[in-house]
């Protein structure tokens, strides 16, 4: 079955960039529509955008000036960069397989937090 | 408006049923997603597309919609379904995908 495992430093410096990585096991990249969301401590779910395999992209528009996603289907990744982070970017961060065109979210990561400090 | 509303907490007694409610003028268009996340894990869907439930999500919890308002019922009310639960679906343009607050639900 399809695994997510996200990879990525823990702690940025502010007004670097953020750079996560999710790879995906056990089951093929292509033909999907991949995103990241994120939850700082105690809060809720935040959509930050997502990414099909042909390369074309979603931001949320509150950070689509600071988000690029791309995708690797040699290596059956994809990857977030977040640009200019400040201490309301911290946040558990997740990536995750959304089901044909949904919105519907079936298979997440683990989550990977990431600190600006 | 591209946001989705939710009761920020709910209770129910053992073995009774629950209501979960989101708001939002985009589930007029679009079908909204629920999921449930305890704490320390990452959340899991557990309605999608008007009322499917994943393979191994018990048939308590069911799903529907009606005007701007989506519902996830859970009909006898487990220990274990004490939770954050969390609706989701596009946003009014279609290209961008919007969460709700989330509802804590206690089983008392």
């Amino acid at each position: 079955q399809v695994q997510l495992q996200e990879s990525g430093p823990g702690l940025v410096k502010p007004s670097e960039t953020l750079s996560l990585t999710c790879t995906v096991s056990g089951g093929s990249i292509s033909r999907d529509y991949w995103s990241w969301i994120r939850q700082p401590a105690g809060k809720g779910l935040e959509w930050i955008g997502r990414i099909y395999t042909s390369g074309s992209t979603n931001y949320l528009p509150s950070l689509k000036s600071r988000v690029t996603m791309s995708v690797d289907t040699s290596k059956n990744q994809f990857s977030l960069s977040l640009s200019s982070v400040t201490a309301a970017d911290t946040a558990l961060y997740y990536c995750a397989r959304e089901l044909g065109s949904t919105s519907a979210f079936d298979i997440w990561g683990q989550g990977t937090m990431v600190t600006v400090s | 408006s591209s946001e989705l509303t939710q009761d920020p907490a709910v209770s129910v007694a053992l073995g009774q049923t629950v209501r979960i409610t989101c708001q939002g003028d985009s589930l007029k268009d679009y079908w909204p997603s629920w999921y449930q996340q305890k704490p320390g894990q990452a959340p899991i869907l557990v309605i999608y597309t008007k009322n499917t439930r994943p393979s191994g999500i018990p048939d308590r919890f069911s799903g529907s919609t009606s005007g701007n308002t989506a519902s996830l019922t859970i009909t006898g009310a487990q220990a274990e379904d004490e939770a954050d639960y969390y609706c989701n679906s596009r946003d009014s343009s279609g290209n961008h995908v919007v969460f709700g607050g989330g509802t804590k639900l206690t089983v008392l």
